[in-house]
């Protein structure tokens, strides 16, 4: 079945680069997407991938994916402390209204 | 504006009794989800409809009910079936297409079981 995993936990200084990792395991996954939540808040969509491609980029945001080793990565490029929040890597297996899988999500946190 | 929401944010509910979470969207989106948020899990998926009238189980559906009646709205009742039921609830809608299914979230109700 479908699974997405990633790291629960990740700690940064304000103005570096974060690289959330994510791998999946359903290799006919047609897009790839990532999600931030604030607390207590909805969530909402950072950006997404198809499966096709290698890289996106989408101003401070840089995503790639090794579709091979079905690994997924969220770059932020100077990471500021309001980036830090929750971030959930999500993948569906076929195209149109296909409910997405999530992973359990990684919270960031930025020290200044 | 468009959007997605959600009521109540906060519902209180005793053992035994059923509750009833509200989510409408007027994004003229054709599909709608329930997904349940525990601390540590993640998004899990109740129910989904991808059109009026027709809605599919998710991986936890048990305890749960839902109604397709309109297109703007998709009602999610927690039935006393259900043995856990404090949770953040989300509601999401997405438009029909072949694409990338970009969901739309509500900002969630907190059921908390007393």
């Amino acid at each position: 079945g479908e699974d997405v995993e990633q790291s629960l936990f990740l700690s940064v200084r304000e103005g570096d680069s974060s690289v959330i990792n994510c791998t999946y395991t359903d290799s006919s996954s047609t897009y790839l997407y990532w999600y931030k939540q604030e607390p207590g808040a909805g969530l909402q969509l950072l950006t997404y991938i198809f499966s096709n491609m290698d890289m996106k980029q989408d101003q401070r945001l840089t995503v790639l994916l090794n579709k091979k080793d079905k690994h997924l990565s969220l770059r932020i490029a100077d990471t500021q402390t309001g980036d830090s929040t929750i971030y959930f890597c999500a993948e569906t297996i076929r195209s149109g209204n296909t409910p997405l899988v999530f992973g359990k999500g990684t919270r960031l946190s930025v020290i200044a | 504006d468009g959007g997605i929401t959600q009521s109540p944010k906060y519902l209180f509910r005793k053992e035994g009794q059923n509750v009833t979470l509200s989510c409408e969207q007027n994004l003229n989106h054709d599909a709608m989800y329930w997904y349940r948020q525990d601390p540590g899990q993640g998004l899990r998926l109740i129910y989904y409809s991808q059109i009026v009238n027709d809605f599919q189980k998710g991986d936890i559906a048990e305890g749960y009910s839902v109604s397709r009646e309109k297109k703007e709205s998709f009602p999610l009742t927690v039935t006393s079936a259900q043995k856990n039921p404090t949770a953040f609830y989300l509601c999401a809608s997405s438009r029909q297409g072949s694409g990338a299914n970009v969901l739309t979230f509500g900002a969630g109700s907190r059921l908390t079981v007393l």
